[in-house]
């Protein structure tokens, strides 16, 4: 069975300082999908990354970063210099590589960044 | 263009009411997922259509949840005789592709309809 797991439940920082989200994930696949949500107030999960198994290349974009490490199951998610509109929830999903599957969330970190 | 929509956006149901809640997934978009959100979880898969075709009905938690996409675009998520377990947010979501073969599109979420029942 396949789970994600976001063991902080909640992070707040300061405006401009780094942050890091975690996500350790669980599957028996040996190729699978990665992604994360943003969900702000308003409540509309937003796109932020989709990245196969197979590209362990690290991506940036912009303040965002990702860093994914198959050996240690992780896909941890780093804002740079932090804004007040970063606060949000923040959401980790897998998902099986056969087709247009569900995904399969973890628990979520909400992230509050202070002014 | 435009993303996905949902109504209500908000519903409050006594308990025992049936609703019906509404999604509109992006054109042309062929896969439409339904996914429940109980208060700081996240969200969790109920059903999934292929155009009109319901292929996986697996996460729906009772048979007082049915779910329904009769022309391949807008769908209804219906839940009768509502209980208090079912206050949640119902998010959908829509992708693009509809056909299996190693490719897992990325799924784009409407804002939700949040259910009270009380």
């Amino acid at each position: 069975a396949q789970k994600v797991t976001q063991a902080q439940t909640e992070i707040s920082v300061v405006e401009k300082e780094d942050v890091t989200l975690d996500c350790v994930y669980e599957t028996r696949d040996t190729t699978y999908y990665l992604f994360w949500y943003k969900q702000p107030p308003s409540g509309e999960l937003v796109f932020l990354i989709r990245r196969n198994s197979f590209d362990e290349q690290n991506e940036i974009s912009g303040r965002y970063s990702w860093n994914f490490q198959k050996s240690t199951s992780s896909f941890n998610f780093t804002i740079t210099a932090s804004q007040v509109v970063d606060s949000a929830v923040y959401f980790c999903a897998l998902s099986d590589i056969s087709g247009n599957t569900p995904l399969v969330f973890g628990k979520g970190t909400r992230l509050s960044v202070i002014a | 263009g435009a993303g996905v929509s949902q109504s209500p956006r908000y519903k409050v149901a006594k308990r025992g009411q049936d609703v019906a809640l509404r999604c509109d997934p992006i054109s042309g978009h062929v896969s439409l997922f339904w996914y429940q959100q109980a208060l700081g979880q996240g969200p969790e898969f109920l059903t999934y259509f292929q155009n009109e075709a319901q292929l996986d009905k697996s996460g729906l938690p009772s048979d007082r949840f049915f779910a329904e996409r009769p022309e391949g675009s807008v769908s209804t998520l219906k839940i009768q005789r509502t209980q208090q377990e079912d206050s949640a947010v119902y998010l959908c979501a829509s992708s693009l592709a509809g056909t299996s073969g190693g490719v897992q599109e990325t799924q784009y979420f409407g804002p939700g309809t949040r259910l009270l029942v009380l």
